[in-house]
């Protein structure tokens, strides 16, 4: 199975401020097409999970701008330009390139300061 | 636009069985692969199962294969999880996602709201 790596655990971000997850595969997530196919997701508290990104880097309609995707291969990052108050909650990794199973990264915690 | 209403969970004993049903609408239900995500309380995300469109190919992860079965009825728009055996370590909220459709079952961009099973004596 695909081991997903995610960072930090915890991210207590100043509202206004940028934040920055890391996610990170135990395999290249490149497929043949030369897509990799991670997906990354939100979960406010008391909600279901929303994706925000898929395919590394393609943002879903109606998530904010401030939201980013990238990297290839290994390595993935997930950018908030400036953190809102809305943005609380955790965030996680998903590899849907190597399945079964589909893998989740373990979560990163995001927080106001 | 696209819904998906899970219901069926609730307190079950050791060994008994459940099942979770997923209503679907606003979309094409017969065209798309459908999964089943769980999370365990305070804790993350859990992929459990995928079903094709047509129901040719199932899929599930190691700790359930033998004991959870998923199904659908696309003249119902319904997607099923039929969970046997239960154990402690199943109590979990259980989501259904959207899949896709053609080559590409993955997509998980609509999510129910979940269904939350207990397994408890």
């Amino acid at each position: 199975d695909v081991v997903m790596t995610q960072s930090p655990p915890s991210l207590p971000v100043t509202l206004g401020q940028p934040a920055s997850i890391s996610c990170r595969s135990s395999q290249s997530l490149e497929y043949s097409d030369g897509n990799s196919y991670l997906n990354w997701f939100q979960q406010r508290p008391g909600q279901s999970p929303r994706r925000l990104i898929y395919k590394a880097s393609n943002r879903d309609s109606g998530v904010p701008d401030r939201f980013s995707g990238s990297g290839s291969g290994t390595d993935f990052t997930l950018k908030i330009s400036r953190v809102e108050a809305e943005d609380v909650g955790v965030y996680y990794c998903m590899q849907v390139t190597h399945w079964p199973p589909y893998t989740f990264g373990q979560g990163t915690k995001l927080e106001i300061k | 636009q696209v819904q998906l209403v899970e219901s069926g969970g609730g307190v079950v004993q050791p060994g008994r069985s459940l099942r979770l049903s997923c209503a679907a609408s606003g979309f094409t239900f017969s065209s798309y692969a459908l999964h089943w995500v769980r999370q365990a309380p305070g804790k993350g995300l859990q992929w459990v199962t995928l079903i094709s469109y047509d129901e040719s190919n199932k899929f599930y992860a190691d700790s359930v294969k033998g004991r959870f079965t998923i199904s659908r009825d696309n003249s119902k728009n319904t997607l099923y999880l039929q969970m046997d055996s239960l154990r402690a370590e199943d109590t979990a909220v259980y989501y259904c996602a959207r899949g896709g459709i053609g080559d590409d079952w993955a997509y998980f961009d609509y999510w129910g709201q979940g269904t939350l099973v207990t397994v408890s004596s």
